[in-house]
């Protein structure tokens, strides 16, 4: 496709239950974010993949998080035994070179609930 | 963490009038990135801007890369309403990959 694209667009989880959401860059982007927007909030960075190997994990909240990229194009955020304050709209965004100059390209992201 | 202060929080302007937001920050910035989000969407890419200085516009929009590589400014001429959203700056710290850090977000309404 011709953007970042994120599945499930709305997710909608009772607490305790693990969750996974899926991005799929812009083909041939080499570069993958993954930022968490809670309401009202500017976007907080989470993890950071160049091709499949994960660079970054600093803004991960909890060791409940995990992503992962493993054949360095689609990638999977998981989210285990998940907890009320994990709500929030998870954003994936991609950029075309290892060039960390080239602008980000965000997709509209997966809006997490959890009861 | 790091924080980029952007003001101001919200703005209710008249159709036509001209519109100025800026962010600044603690740390020094090697890019900044000036994004408009609408609910239920992504943030969009407006601008980008990567050497201290630099002016940059994409139409009625104008944004600036402050000498200092700690601010940076983002102007909106003859608003009208499809303008309504809310804007983004973002930035990204020398050395630290490509993890941008964003600002709280300006609120624009627009009144026909």
């Amino acid at each position: 496709g011709a953007g970042v694209s994120q599945s499930p667009r709305y997710k909608v989880a009772k607490r305790g239950q693990d969750v996974a959401l899926r991005c799929d860059p812009i083909s041939g982007h080499v570069s993958l974010f993954w930022y968490q927007q809670a309401l009202g909030q500017g976007p907080e960075f989470l993890t950071y993949f160049q091709n499949e190997a994960q660079l970054d994990k600093s803004g991960l909240p909890s060791d409940r998080f995990f992503a992962e990229r493993p054949e360095g194009s689609v990638s999977t955020l998981k989210i285990q035994r998940t907890q009320q304050e994990d709500s929030a709209v998870y954003l994936c965004a991609s950029s075309l070179k290892r060039d960390t100059a080239q602008p980000q390209h965000f997709g509209d992201g997966t809006r997490l609930s959890i009861l | 963490g790091q924080q980029l202060n952007q003001s101001p929080q919200s703005m209710f302007i008249q159709e036509g009038e001209d519109v100025s937001m800026n962010c600044t920050s603690s740390s020094i910035f090697n890019t900044w990135l000036w994004y408009k989000q609408e609910p239920g969407e992504g943030p969009v890419l407006l601008i980008a801007l990567y050497k201290a200085g630099e002016l940059t516009s994409n139409g009625r929009l104008t944004a600036q890369f402050g000498i200092t590589r700690k601010d940076s400014f983002l102007n909106i001429s003859a608003s009208i309403p499809s303008d309504v959203g809310i804007y983004f700056c973002a930035g990204k710290i020398y050395n630290q990959g490509g993890k941008l850090i964003f600002g709280q977000g300006t609120e624009l309404s627009v009144k026909p």
